[in-house]
């Protein structure tokens, strides 16, 4: 069965990088584009960013645009948020997501449990 | 990048239909049929309840529905139960982004 599984959150201070990943198991891992989506506390779901399917495309919500970089490597599966300069604001759940298609639909049929990350100081 | 805009509370009595509505623009919502409904309870993952505006996921009940008319798509749940309670969400593909909507918190009397 298909299961995302995230990790690397924690409690940072601002100004600083953290870097969340996703492993990937039970499907074809290179065929479908990968999304993070947060939650901030008491907040609606807000998209972050996307990478197809050959890791060749990727594009950003504005309010992380210049700071977070998503990534991916297909041969072992898994995809990654590195988060720079981060701020309070940046305080959320994150959660990896899998795009049925192989690019950028929004038809988002599988979620992780998502990574808790705290900017506080 | 705005958020699509959903009324933030409906509630209904068990049996009872419901009706949200996600209100957009001609650069999202209603530039492309790729509009997305998720069921969001506290503690767990958000599910994919309807995709393509229309179409419904294996299993999903067919409670659900969805449609759209211009800029606002709807999302309609019919024969409500205490399960359908929890936070619903929109969203829209736009080009180079997905935008989602504000959420919103489906009741059950």
């Amino acid at each position: 069965q298909v299961q995302l599984v995230e990790s690397g959150g924690g409690v940072v201070q601002p100004g600083t990088s953290l870097r969340i990943s996703c492993a990937a198991s039970g499907f074809t891992f290179s065929d479908h584009g990968m999304h993070w989506v947060r939650q901030a506390p008491g907040k609606g779901l807000e998209w972050v960013a996307v990478i197809y399917y050959d890791g060749t495309d990727r594009y950003y919500a504005d309010s992380v645009k210049g700071r977070f970089t998503i990534s991916r490597d297909n041969s072992k599966k898994t995809l990654h948020l590195h988060m720079d300069s981060l701020t309070a604001a940046d305080t959320a759940v994150y959660y990896c997501v899998r795009d049925f298609y192989s690019s950028l639909s929004g038809r988002f049929d599988y979620w992780g449990q998502g990574t808790l990350v705290t900017v506080s100081s | 990048q705005s958020a699509l805009t959903q009324p933030p509370s409906v509630s209904g009595s068990p049996g009872q239909s419901v009706t949200i509505s996600c209100t957009g623009t001609s650069s999202d919502v209603g530039g492309y049929d790729y509009v997305s409904w998720y069921q969001h309870s506290a503690g767990k993952a958000p599910k994919l309840i309807i995709y393509e505006v229309d179409r419904r996921p294996s299993g999903v009940p067919d409670r659900f529905s969805g449609s759209k008319s211009g800029n606002t798509a709807s999302l309609s749940v019919s024969g409500l139960q205490a399960e359908d309670e929890a936070t619903y969400y929109c969203t829209s593909y736009a080009s180079t982004n997905i935008v989602f909507g504000t959420g919103t918190t489906v009741t059950v009397l």
